[in-house]
């Protein structure tokens, strides 16, 4: 069936340096996404999200990149942190008026100092 | 303003016995979402309401587990009787109808049934 899904499970990375997270999708239908991230024993917090009308959307630190071609998304996060050590999880709507969303597995980010 | 808010944090119960969690949603949002996260199966989505209604739950996996939202500021999942099998987390997720749909998640509930 369709899902949502992650390239790589745990992704480690220096304190400083620039965090790249892949997401593969393969629902066309799918219109919007969103990314969340979640610490140990807590719900999943939304960063960023991105409607499938865009390829590019920037928050604070964080950009969201959308290839509809290869049906891909990822998250970027610029000059990692401590605190952004969590799992990160990409999140699809597939449209047509149902407003559930469909995870991916997940990646554990992991930051190195 | 608070996020969404669920109850409780932590279940431990008996195979058997019914369980009831329970979410208030952020105010004015008018879509609620339960999900369940086990680390076999990941985020899956049980439930939905809308404005109240009930819209898709061919997430329920069972007829031991029924939903309800009297109200647009509450809402209950139920099981019975619970079993093992269904120990995981249960969150709770709200969000406006109208684009973007961004979904805010609660604090979950642990449950572990014995």
């Amino acid at each position: 069936g369709e899902s949502v899904g992650l390239h790589l499970p745990t992704l480690s990375v220096q304190e400083g340096d620039n965090s790249i997270i892949n997401c593969a999708y393969s629902n066309s239908a799918s219109d919007y996404f969103i990314w969340y991230k979640q610490e140990s024993g807590k719900g999943p917090q939304f960063i960023i999200d991105i409607r499938s009308n865009m390829d590019k959307r920037q928050g604070q630190r964080v950009t969201v990149l959308l290839n509809k071609t290869v049906k891909h998304l990822s998250l970027q996060i610029a000059a990692t942190q401590p605190g952004d050590s969590a799992v990160y999880f990409c999140a699809e709507n597939s449209g047509g008026g149902a407003d559930g969303l469909t995870f991916g597995k997940g990646t554990h980010l992991i930051i190195q100092p | 303003d608070a996020g969404v808010i669920q109850s409780p944090r932590h279940e431990v119960t008996e195979m058997g016995q019914e369980v009831t969690l329970r979410c208030k949603p952020i105010s004015g949002h008018n879509s609620l979402f339960w999900y369940r996260q086990t680390m076999m199966r990941g985020l899956e989505l049980l439930i939905y309401f809308n404005n109240n209604v009930p819209i898709d739950d061919s997430g329920m996996p069972e007829d031991r587990f029924s939903a309800k939202m009297p109200n647009a500021s509450f809402s209950t999942l139920k099981i019975q009787p619970s079993e093992p099998r269904d120990s995981a987390v249960y969150f709770c997720a709200s969000s406006l109808r109208r684009a973007p749909r961004a979904q805010y998640f609660g604090p979950g509930t642990r449950l572990l049934v014995l």
